[in-house]
């Protein structure tokens, strides 16, 4: 059970679209549509912003969308805003009630 | 309102047992639609999973660490515990509890996490 791979760092101006990808394995993102994405800012609990890929539980923007392509899900944050500033984490289920992530991204607003 | 909150020492010897305990308020723990769920994040690194019970004491765990892991469930305090044996400093992180949707097998809940510190 490895961890996923994200990108350590993304960055994007104001109003800009970033993508964050996650790469997994045939194990893992490329067999299950459980992908899910965490926001996390400094000294904050993790909170979801993506869940089964794509979808987005209530009171989260629509500028958050998720996607997926064979062993790579994707996490696009459209029309960045400074608050959008954060770490990303990735994860996905990994079978028998098992749970693997990704090792995060840093995104920056510049 | 349903909350999930973490409690235990804050500070644990090299070599002996971490345990936190997660209490859950504002729902049952028996409910059948969720995993509860540990995961921890040393400073400055990424998040790490480290297992789930059902509220009928099943158990996973993420494999790395091996048989040094324990989780338990008392549905009459709707708590749900973590037992970490022999630790070292790489167990030095914030531990987090969370509630798993079991279908969606997405974590939709999260306590405000606690540091725990392993000292020599």
């Amino acid at each position: 059970q490895s961890a996923l791979t994200q990108p350590p760092s993304a960055s994007g101006s104001p109003g800009q679209s970033v993508t964050i990808s996650c790469t997994g394995t045939s194990s893992d993102v490329g067999v299950y549509n459980y992908v899910s994405w965490y926001q996390q800012h400094p000294g904050k609990a993790p909170k979801l912003i993506i869940y089964e890929v794509s979808k987005r539980p209530s009171g989260v923007p629509d500028r958050f969308s998720g996607s997926k392509s064979a062993n790579t899900a994707s996490l696009t944050v459209s029309g960045l805003q400074a608050e959008d500033e954060a770490d990303y984490y990735c994860t996905s289920y990994a079978g028998t009630n098992k749970l693997v992530f990704g090792g995060g991204t840093k995104l920056t607003v510049l | 309102q349903l909350q999930l909150q973490e409690s235990g020492p804050g500070l644990v010897k090299n070599s002996e047992a971490l345990s936190l305990t997660c209490t859950v308020s504002g729902d049952s723990i028996s409910s059948g639609d969720y995993f509860w769920d540990w995961i921890r994040q040393p400073p400055g690194n990424g998040l790490e999973w480290i297992g789930t019970i059902y509220y009928t004491g099943t158990t996973y765990y993420n494999p790395s660490l091996g048989s040094r892991v324990t989780i338990s469930v008392d549905t009459s305090k709707s708590q749900f515990s973590l037992n970490l044996s022999s630790v070292t400093a790489a167990d030095t992180a914030v531990y987090y509890c969370a509630r798993r949707t079991r279908t969606g097998r997405y974590l939709g809940l999260w306590g405000r996490g606690t540091l725990v510190t392993v000292s020599s």
